[in-house]
């Protein structure tokens, strides 16, 4: 199984900050990973898929890069809607996706 | 626009199964595999196996293999996700999520199942 590491688990930051959270996978995976973002009580939601293109209707200020191993999703300036979890997951291999274990993004 | 809505509520005794359904509209059904993913309380997601209704294969993830069953009624464009021998650790919210063709990220949710097993 592809297993996928994402840090930091935890994060503090503020307002306008701009934030980082990396993933990596136990072997390639190419362009085959995806970002979601989840709020308390609701379904997740999809933010980056293919490693660095944007979900219609995700705002701007979220990017993805990476290629292979080494992933991270950027958020250039803290919004208060953005205080959530973001999980990473490669779907690379269709007999077992697998999710990093999450990053919550907490206020400062 | 595309809408996955999934069957309500469930409590169950351990060792019983539970069967949840996951309804499409909005969208070409058979065409896009569907997943099914947990999360246990105040844990990550877990994918759990997926199905392509249009061939009616489906594969699961290994941990679950043996006691999850998934499948599709392309009449009625729903999923089901069938789970068995349930424990105290099978707790937890039941999503099932289209995958889109691609790269397969999974672009539609449902709105998530609670399952309770509890004696």
């Amino acid at each position: 199984d592809i297993q996928m590491t994402q840090s930091p688990s935890s994060l503090s930051a503020s307002v306008g900050d701009r934030v980082t959270i990396t993933c990596r996978a136990s072997q390639s995976i190419s362009s085959y990973l995806n970002w979601y973002q989840q709020k308390p009580g609701k379904a997740p939601k999809l933010l980056i898929y293919a490693a660095s293109s944007l979900q219609s209707g995700v705002p701007s200020r979220f990017s993805g890069s990476g290629s292979g191993t080494d992933f991270t999703l950027t958020i250039s300036s803290l919004q208060p809607e953005d205080f959530a979890t973001y999980y990473c997951q490669q779907s690379y291999s269709t007999e077992m996706y697998t999710f990093g274990q999450g990053t919550k993004l907490e206020i400062k | 626009q595309v809408q996955l809505v999934q069957s309500g509520a469930e409590v169950k005794k351990p060792g019983s199964s539970v069967k949840v359904s996951c309804k499409a509209s909005g969208g070409t059904f058979s065409s896009y595999a569907i997943s099914w993913v947990r999360q246990a309380p105040g844990q990550g997601l877990e994918w759990m196996g997926r199905i392509i209704p249009i061939l009616g294969i489906a594969n699961y993830a290994q941990k679950f293999q043996g006691r999850v069953t998934i499948t599709a009624d392309k009449s009625t464009s729903t999923a089901y996700m069938e789970l068995s021998s349930l424990r105290s650790e099978d707790t937890a919210v039941y999503y099932c999520a289209r995958e889109r063709d691609g790269y397969n990220p999974f672009d539609y949710w449902g709105q998530g199942t609670l399952v309770t097993v509890s004696s």
